[in-house]
């Protein structure tokens, strides 16, 4: 069965700081990784998506890496803001007939930045 | 503005009463999905579909159904709501086609927010 794990589940950062968050995924075959930030009671955003052969992606302060062998992703923000609080959700596709994708969610990781 | 919307975005209602939550998406893409989020499980996939009259069940299909008749729209159908079905439900839509761009982005509407009594 496939899943996605995510770590830790919450976290607590001051502002200014740097983080990571964990995803490892048991899915197959492999289409894609997909970071997402979800805000209270809006829908998930995307941030990132990196397929088989990249291993980093960057948007902003945001930067995810994927390392295939071991099936794991890893999101790293820097210098976080107030506005970075949110859930991370990290979602892995499966490949599918017809050029198509089946997604598995991770839980998501709740970020909490402090002033 | 390239966006996904739902309708409506809040709804209290009765257990046995049909109802219908709309999606329609203006981004022309072929893929569209339900999901509903509830704590501490994550998003979980009801129903995709891949094109127009195309559908599949997701991880949790029982107590929904969904059609495609129109690649913008794709309604999600209670007949028969139960109280589990009380859940936070996003509709999303992202485009296959390899044309370049983020084309694989899932973009996701604002969420419609379900109290089945």
């Amino acid at each position: 069965k496939n899943q996605v794990e995510q770590s830790p589940q919450s976290l607590i950062i001051l502002e200014g700081k740097n983080c990571t968050l964990q995803c490892n995924y048991t899915v197959s075959p492999f289409s894609n990784l997909r970071w997402y930030k979800q805000d209270t009671g809006r829908g998930p955003v995307s941030l990132t998506i990196m397929t088989f052969s990249e291993n980093t992606k960057s948007n902003g302060r945001y930067t995810a890496t994927l390392d295939a062998d071991t099936k794991q992703s890893s999101l790293h923000i820097t210098a976080s803001q107030l506005s970075d609080s949110a859930s991370y959700i990290c979602v892995v596709s499966a490949a599918a007939s017809g050029g198509s994708y089946i997604p598995t969610f991770g839980r998501g990781t709740s970020l909490i930045v402090h002033p | 503005e390239a966006q996904v919307t739902q309708n409506p975005r809040y709804l209290i209602t009765v257990t046995g009463k049909k109802l219908t939550v709309t999606c329609s998406q203006n981004m022309n893409h072929e893929y569209m999905s339900w999901y509903r989020q509830d704590p501490g499980l994550g998003l979980r996939q009801i129903y995709y579909s891949m094109n127009v009259e195309v559908t599949d069940k997701g991880d949790v299909p029982e107590g929904y159904k969904v059609s495609r008749k129109e690649k913008r729209n794709f309604p999600l159908i209670l007949e028969s709501p139960s109280p589990n079905q009380t859940s936070l439900y996003f509709c999303a839509s992202s485009s296959h086609l390899s044309s370049g761009g983020d084309h694989r982005t899932q973009y996701f509407g604002p969420g419609t927010r379900l109290t089945v009594l």
